[in-house]
């Protein structure tokens, strides 16, 4: 069975950091695409970050330079390291694993930033 | 990197059929075959319902089919039923990077 377990949320001041991690199991993590998306409280899905399997990165204009995402095969776990946090960057994130679609998702770990 | 548009807000009576749009440009949408939608409950994490446009990932009704015209995707839902309501989003390939639509809230009469 595929899992996909986020870890690593919690209530942050502006400009500070935090490492989001994401532990797979069930299927070969190396052979696929990962994706961080998050969801800001009420509204709609936002893309973030994807690692490919090559790990070659890509982000979303609104976390380039900010945020890094990165991936341990051996441990099947997907990070994103976030610093100079926003009060925008209050959400629930999400990891997703790629493959014909975004079709498995963990069950999002909350990021609050604020004062 | 602007969200592709999509309408607020869609509904129907059961058994009918509603379509969703979600329109982007030639960089997302219009340039790849690689749309996908996704059903979302509130508090709950999204479900892929299409990809690729039009294929269907095994476990989810036939009810439920996408297309692709130029740079508008849409996603029908035949045979409404009331387990349907609940938050639809689009996703598109944009060359790397992902771009999501801003959601539609399908609500069943």
């Amino acid at each position: 069975e595929v899992q996909l377990v986020e870890s690593g949320g919690g209530s942050v001041q502006p400009g500070g950091s935090l490492r989001l991690s994401c532990a797979t199991s069930g299927f070969t993590f190396s052979n696929y695409r990962m994706h961080w998306v998050r969801q800001a409280p009420g509204k709609g899905l936002v893309w973030v970050s994807c690692i490919n399997s090559d790990v070659s990165t890509n982000y979303a204009d609104s976390v380039k330079g900010r945020f890094t995402i990165s991936r341990d095969n051996a441990k099947s776990t997907v990070y994103l390291q976030m610093t100079s946090l926003r009060a925008e960057d209050t959400a629930v994130y999400y990891c997703t694993r790629d493959g014909s679609g975004l079709g498995y998702w963990g069950q999002g770990t909350l990021v609050t930033v604020s004062s | 990197q602007s969200a592709l548009t999509q309408p607020a807000s869609v509904s129907g009576s059961p058994g009918q059929s509603i379509t969703i749009s979600c329109t982007g440009t030639s960089s997302d949408v219009g340039g790849y075959n690689y749309v996908s939608w996704y059903q979302q409950y509130p508090g709950k994490a999204p479900k892929l319902m299409i990809y690729d446009v039009t294929e269907r990932p095994s476990g989810v009704s036939d009810r439920f089919s996408g297309s692709k015209s130029g740079n508008t995707a849409s996603l029908t839902i035949s045979g409404l039923q009331a387990e349907d309501e609940g938050d639809y989003y689009c996703c598109s390939y944009a060359g790397g990077t992902f771009v999501f639509g801003g959601g539609t809230k399908v609500t069943v009469l």
